[in-house]
């Protein structure tokens, strides 16, 4: 069956340092993968978004890579802050103009 | 900016009551979603609309209807309010996209978590 995972434990992490999270998949050949943050108790909001023909994606201080082969893509957050505290999804298209999303990571920045 | 609005922030109701979740969104998308999240088990699909009066079930759309008269509205009923539909309720909506297997990134309403006493 397919399957999305996010790791299910925090990643507490000192501010400054980099974050990563990590999302696996199975069963599933996306053509493009995307990032979403979300805040206790509000909905999610997309970040980027990476296709299979792109090794890495960067916005800001956040950087995203994509092995098709690994069937895996890492999220980064560098220097990190307090701000960027917030659960993080992966969310992958599934058919049909839906998305299946993961779990979420969620990290903590401890200042 | 994509504005997705819905209705409550938060309600309460009682087993057995009739509710209903409305969304609107402001871009003019063809796709509106309704998910519900829960503590573990993330995101899920309840129903899908792809046009006026459109709709697809989602992965779990036992208890709950849908209603898409206007492009821009996309509401969500509950026939009899059950306790274990205490949740928080999620609406998106995208952009179609033609082609098989592509999703476009969805835009999130701030949510309504629904507590059924």
């Amino acid at each position: 069956s397919q399957k999305i995972e996010q790791n299910s434990e925090a990643l507490n992490i000192q501010e400054g340092k980099t974050a990563t999270l990590t999302c696996n998949y199975t069963n599933y050949s996306p053509a493009y993968l995307q990032w979403y943050r979300q805040d206790p108790g509000r909905g999610p909001v997309f970040l980027l978004l990476i296709r299979e023909n792109e090794k890495e994606k960067r916005k800001e201080r956040l950087k995203v890579t994509f092995d098709t082969t690994l069937k895996q893509s890492l999220f980064h957050i560098t220097a990190s802050q307090p701000a960027d505290s917030a659960t993080y999804l992966c969310a992958l298209p599934y058919g049909n103009n839906r998305l299946a999303f993961g779990k979420g990571n969620q990290v903590v920045v401890i200042p | 900016d994509v504005k997705v609005t819905q209705s409550s922030r938060y309600l309460v109701k009682r087993t057995g009551e009739k509710v209903f979740l409305e969304c609107v969104q402001d871009m003019d998308h063809e796709n509106m979603f309704w998910y519900r999240q829960d503590p573990g088990l993330g995101l899920r699909l309840i129903y899908f609309s792809y046009d006026v009066k459109m709709k697809e079930k989602g992965d779990i759309p036992e208890g709950y209807s849908v209603s898409r008269e206007k492009k821009e509205r996309f509401s969500l009923i509950l026939e009899s309010a059950s306790t274990n539909q205490t949740s928080m309720y999620l609406c998106a909506s995208s952009s179609w996209t033609s082609g098989g297997w592509g999703a476009d990134t969805q835009y999130f309403g701030p949510g309504t978590r629904l507590t059924v006493l």
